[in-house]
């Protein structure tokens, strides 16, 4: 069975573009969470999704979206982009909510 | 919320001995603390998990304890080998998938 796939494994993009990051879960699993890995901050929650709604959300700004269409694919969207967001950005699904979370490879965005 | 602390920060054994990482948690809501091993460079890798009507679970080598009373569980790893060496998170979660994490623990499994 696939993993949990993210496209782009990389980015780089400037200070106030938008970007979309997306995700596709492990088949069957229905549950889509995205998380910030940071050196200083760590992993940070940051929304997650179940039956294309958001079920729960983190304490980030606003600029960060996300999405989960009826495949349970999920898209992520940060807006106005900021050297901050620079960051490793993890998706990971799972069967249920409260079940085993899988993470997927991630997709490093580098804002400069 | 919820607040994990994880200690130690870094963790050097040598090979065959055994790894102890700590963490607390803040919310008596959380039922749910799983381990994540990290590579250099690769996703995190769910190792072991345990839910809070259970006070220990083992996997082979790997062992978590949980003390709901005291608030912390602890991730034990007996004859550590030289692919042990990653970096640890703990995290804990009180409602679906919404885990905080612990800030990592650093081990290194010398020869």
């Amino acid at each position: 069975k696939a993993g949990v796939t993210q496209t782009p494994r990389y980015l780089i993009k400037t200070r106030g573009q938008q970007v979309t990051l997306s995700c596709s879960p492990i088949s069957g699993h229905r549950s889509v969470s995205w998380y910030q890995q940071t050196p200083g901050q760590g992993l940070q929650f940051l929304f997650e999704y179940f039956s294309e709604t958001q079920r729960n959300k983190g304490n980030f700004p606003g600029r960060f979206s996300g999405r989960q269409f009826s495949n349970s694919r999920s898209e992520m969207n940060v807006s106005t982009l900021e050297l901050g967001d620079s960051a490793l950005y993890l998706c990971a699904s799972s069967l249920l909510g409260g079940s085993p979370l899988h993470f997927g490879n991630g997709t490093r965005l580098t804002v400069t | 919320g919820e607040n994990v602390e994880q200690h130690p920060s870094t963790l050097s054994v040598q090979e065959g001995d055994s790894a102890v990482i700590k963490c607390t948690y803040s919310d008596s809501a959380s039922n749910y603390f799983p381990w994540y091993k990290q590579e250099l460079g690769k996703r995190p890798q769910l190792i072991i998990d345990i839910r809070s009507n259970v006070g220990e679970k083992k996997d082979q080598r790997i062992a978590v304890t949980l003390n709901k009373t005291a608030k912390h569980f602890s991730l034990h790893i007996t004859e550590t080998q030289p692919e042990d060496s990653a970096v640890y998170f703990c995290a804990a979660s009180p409602e679906g998938n919404k885990l905080t994490f612990g800030t990592g623990t650093q081990l290194k499994v010398e020869l």
